[in-house]
């Protein structure tokens, strides 16, 4: 299972554009990119996948650059709401279908 | 479509207690995880099974911890004598294994609070 890195905590304030960077050196050919977003005392919340160029839906956007050895989840515009948890996590579909959650980072919305 | 229920939502034992947990996933999911999650840490994977199969539990204590999902009821994961470092959150996923490229999406409970007294 490919490791990934995250920055620990980032600031934002209110109506700005957030990009976070995973770092995941080692990913594998078969291996997706997911992201998933976890307020206090809730369970994580499925964000987005991809597997290489560029994702969008009506959360947000995700960009992977041809080599897939990172990725960047980007918010727009986000709200004091999307203050969470963001964790990014690599693995491949297939049976074992198990994926590493790492630390995540830490998104605070300023008003 | 009702989600993902765990429950309890919040467990107190004294040290020395079992513990049990119960998950029952999305309709139509075949596929259950377990996550523990420390206070300010990310989620730890535990256990993946599906209906009467342990696929992985690379995650799961040697000692004291078990889980099971039974080809009729909730997924149970089962703690034995608790001791005050399981005091943890304690999530259960569902997915549908949909078969298609890329890893299932997983859909989170709203986790049990287990507190070790």
């Amino acid at each position: 299972l490919a490791k990934t890195t995250q920055p620990i905590s980032m600031d934002s304030y209110e109506g700005q554009e957030v990009n976070i960077t995973c770092s995941h050196n080692n990913i594998a050919t078969n291996d997706y990119i997911t992201w998933y977003q976890q307020f206090p005392s809730q369970g994580p919340r499925f964000i987005i996948q991809g597997y290489k160029t560029k994702v969008t839906n009506e959360v947000a956007s995700l960009f992977i650059p041809a080599d897939r050895k990172s990725s960047t989840l980007s918010l727009p515009r986000v709200s004091l709401s999307d203050t969470a948890v963001y964790y990014c996590l690599v693995g491949e579909s297939g049976p074992n279908n198990d994926m590493r959650f790492g630390a995540g980072t830490r998104l605070t919305v300023k008003p | 479509n009702a989600g993902v229920m765990q429950n309890p939502r919040h467990l107190v034992r004294r040290r020395g207690q079992e513990a049990r947990l119960r998950c029952s996933p999305m309709k139509g999911h075949s596929h259950v995880y377990w996550y523990r999650q420390l206070p300010e840490e990310g989620l730890k994977f535990m256990v993946y099974l599906q209906k009467e199969n342990i696929i992985d539990e690379s995650g799961m204590p040697k000692e004291r911890f078990s889980a099971e999902f039974p080809k009729e009821g909730p997924s149970i994961l089962r703690i034995q004598q608790v001791v005050r470092g399981d005091s943890a959150a304690y999530f259960c996923a569902s997915s549908p294994r949909r078969g298609g490229l890329g890893p299932d999406t997983q859909y989170f409970g709203p986790g049990t609070r287990l507190t070790v007294l």
